[in-house]
């Protein structure tokens, strides 16, 4: 049964540091992996999407790798900023198990002015 | 391009009572997922159209739960008769793809989420 983990579950950092979020999961026979934001209340945002024959992805400031053998994945952000302050949430979907994505629980950052 | 939507955003009922959630997802999406997230633990999978048809309803919790998607479009959830333990927020999302198609198709989208309170 597939697990996925997210440490640490809560972070402040002051704003400008750049920071890594981490993502591991028991089982590498995975499709993709995606990252979401969530703001208190809202919805989930999707802020990147890798594949599973990729390495990595970047959008702006983030950057999320994969590395399957170790079954893990980062969130790196840089220079972060107050706005940046949210859930980001880590899912992936496996194969042979349908198009579900499985949820780790999160990790709350806070970004301090 | 509208994103998924959900309707209603809170639903506030009695133990027993019926409730009817709807997603209308993003256009041209032909997969679509139901997730739901209750307190204290990790947003968990319910079941997976595609199209009209259930790919996967393994996640319902039992038979109290009945999902439609009548004509590939909008998806209904409803619940009956509600049980307080029902109570969490409940996530739509779709995609263009599904996850073996490997490509960007497969991302999902998420709605707002509807909150569900069973008093």
């Amino acid at each position: 049964k597939q697990e996925v983990t997210q440490i640490p579950a809560a972070l402040s950092v002051p704003e400008g540091e750049n920071l890594v979020l981490n993502c591991s999961f028991t089982d590498s026979a995975i499709y993709n992996l995606q990252w979401f934001r969530q703001d208190p209340g809202k919805g989930l945002t999707s802020l990147l999407l890798i594949q599973s024959s990729q390495r990595e992805q970047t959008s702006g400031r983030l950057n999320a790798s994969l590395d399957k053998s170790s079954g893990r994945s980062t969130l790196y952000i840089a220079a972060s900023q107050p706005g940046d302050s949210a859930t980001y949430l880590c899912a992936c979907s496996i194969y042979n198990q349908g198009g579900k994505l499985i949820f780790g629980q999160g990790t709350e950052l806070s970004v301090k002015p | 391009e509208a994103g998924v939507t959900q309707f209603p955003s809170h639903s506030v009922i009695e133990k027993g009572q019926t409730v009817t959630l709807r997603c209308d997802p993003i256009s041209g999406h032909d997969n679509l997922y139901w997730y739901r997230r209750v307190m204290g633990k990790e947003i968990k999978f319910l079941l997976h159209f595609v199209k009209e048809s259930k790919q996967d309803e393994s996640g319902m919790p039992n038979n109290r739960f009945l999902a439609e998607r009548t004509g590939g479009t909008y998806s209904t959830l409803k619940v009956q008769p509600a049980e307080l333990e029902d109570s969490g927020v409940y996530f739509c999302a779709s995609s263009q793809e599904a996850p073996w198609t490997a490509g960007p198709g497969n991302e999902q989208f998420f709605g707002p989420g509807t909150r569900l309170t069973v008093l």
